[in-house]
């Protein structure tokens, strides 16, 4: 098994420019979520996903869209890039969004610049 | 709000010695901690659960304990090793069933 998988693994962008980071699971989870990871600070929800076709708003989702066409698939979309996007970005997945013992299963991360 | 801190920041030592890491949050309306392992240029391994009614929990080399009335929690590691070298972060998943991080310890374990 792959587990969680992120793609691209660096990216730099420009200021202004798009770019969509593309997650994946092969866990069968329900549940999917984006984390950002900034220097001195936890990770930081952005948009989360309770099952296909759902997507919800976390903590600091502005800036942020997310698609959850595949049970298996969590896409993460910058339309106009800023140099405050510049982060390390986490996707997570969770079989139970938490329950009991549910704990979350995270990608490698993808690491973007915004010049 | 939730809020966790871990302190400090970074800590080295040397092989073979017992350590112990720190984590407080602010509110202690918990479901329950986690502690997570970060290697560089990889994701986040949960390494420990606590639920909100436990004391604590093993695993290995690893004890983590909590105490949701003075809002703390401590992961300690026995007999230290270079592998150890990471950083450690743990989570609270609060009232809104949300998970709040601390911003984590660096952990080096020098040979």
């Amino acid at each position: 098994n792959a587990g969680v998988t992120q793609t691209p693994k660096f990216r730099v962008l420009k200021t202004g420019q798009s770019m969509t980071l593309l997650c994946a699971q092969d866990m069968n989870h329900e549940y999917m979520y984006w984390y950002r990871q900034d220097p001195g600070m936890g990770l930081r929800l952005i948009h989360y996903s309770v099952g296909e076709g759902t997507t919800a708003k976390g903590e600091v989702p502005d800036g942020y869209n997310v698609s959850r066409l595949k049970k298996q698939n969590f896409l993460l979309g910058l339309e106009s890039a800023a140099p405050s996007q510049t982060s390390v970005y986490f996707c997570a997945s969770s079989s139970n969004g938490g329950a009991g013992t549910d704990t979350q299963y995270f990608g490698p991360g993808t690491r973007l610049t915004v010049l | 709000k939730q809020e966790v801190t871990q302190i400090p920041a970074a800590l080295s030592v040397p092989e073979g010695e017992n350590l112990v890491l720190n984590c407080s949050f602010t509110d202690s309306a918990i479901y329950n901690l986690q502690w997570f392992r970060q290697d560089p240029g990889k994701g986040l391994t949960s390494l420990l659960l606590i639920q909100s009614s436990q004391r604590e929990q093993t695993s290995g080399r690893l004890n983590a304990s909590l105490d949701k009335s003075s809002g703390r929690s401590t992961l300690y590691i026995a007999a230290s090793q270079p592998g150890d070298s990471a950083t450690y972060l743990c989570a609270v998943r609060d009232s809104n069933y949300q998970l709040i991080w601390g911003a984590g310890t660096k952990l080096i374990i020098k040979p």
